[in-house]
């Protein structure tokens, strides 16, 4: 059974600070997502990483940073945190063909304050 | 550019009664549809995709390229079948998903 996980299922911030969220997933996925998904907006995709050290700009990457040195953890960085990020944050991942489907983890449900 | 429009944010009817979500894309090359559920308190999960042409608890979508879209379907919802409902556009050969903004499904006894 894939199993993608989050670090944290709630996360409370200060305006400034620096925020590292976690995902993990235990398929040998090729694929991983970091999405922000804001009510009547839907899921829009900050990151995408093909590999490991690969990465790709999603629709919506300003503010944003990922890291990816292991091929099962992928990390979304908020360099200076902004009350315009309160948000939830979903990871997935997939198997690398175009109809794959994604797995997603739980989410982090994140509050700048 | 890629782009998923539903129009509903909110879709109420009653059990036992037709239901439909609609999806239209925007897409010139060759479209992946999907379409992704979250159930209250449960992660985002896949529902069907469209190559699959397979029905999944009742519900079934058909590709119409003409009209650009893909609207969900179930002959008699379920109180069950209330939840968020996602569509997923892809294509290009690459394997990351455009979604559209959700409607959120709401079945009344």
């Amino acid at each position: 059974d894939v199993k993608v996980t989050q670090s944290s299922r709630y996360l409370v911030k200060r305006t400034g600070e620096k925020v590292f969220l976690e995902c993990v997933q235990d398929m040998d996925h090729e694929n991983m997502f970091w999405y922000r998904q804001d009510p009547g907006l839907g899921l829009r995709l900050i990151y995408f990483s093909y590999d490991v050290k690969m990465k790709e700009k999603g629709d919506i990457p300003e503010g944003y940073s990922v890291s990816r040195e292991k091929k099962e953890r992928f990390s979304l960085i908020l360099e200076s945190a902004s009350t315009n990020q309160t948000s939830m944050y979903l990871c997935a991942s997939s198997l690398p063909y175009r109809d794959s489907e994604q797995y997603f983890g739980p989410g982090t449900r994140l509050t700048v304050t | 550019a890629q782009r998923v429009t539903q129009p509903e944010k909110l879709l109420s009817v009653f059990k036992g009664a037709p239901v439909e979500l609609k999806c239209n894309y925007s897409y010139s090359g060759s479209p992946e549809l999907f379409w992704y559920v979250q159930y209250s308190r449960q992660r985002l999960q896949l529902l069907l995709r469209h190559i699959s042409r397979e029905s999944i608890k009742g519900f079934t979508a058909d590709l119409n390229k003409g009209e650009t879209s893909f609207h969900l379907k179930k002959p008699f919802a379920q109180e069950e079948d209330s939840a968020m409902y996602y569509c997923a556009l892809g294509g290009g050969g690459a394997q990351k998903l455009v979604f559209g903004q959700g409607t959120r499904l709401t079945i009344n006894p």
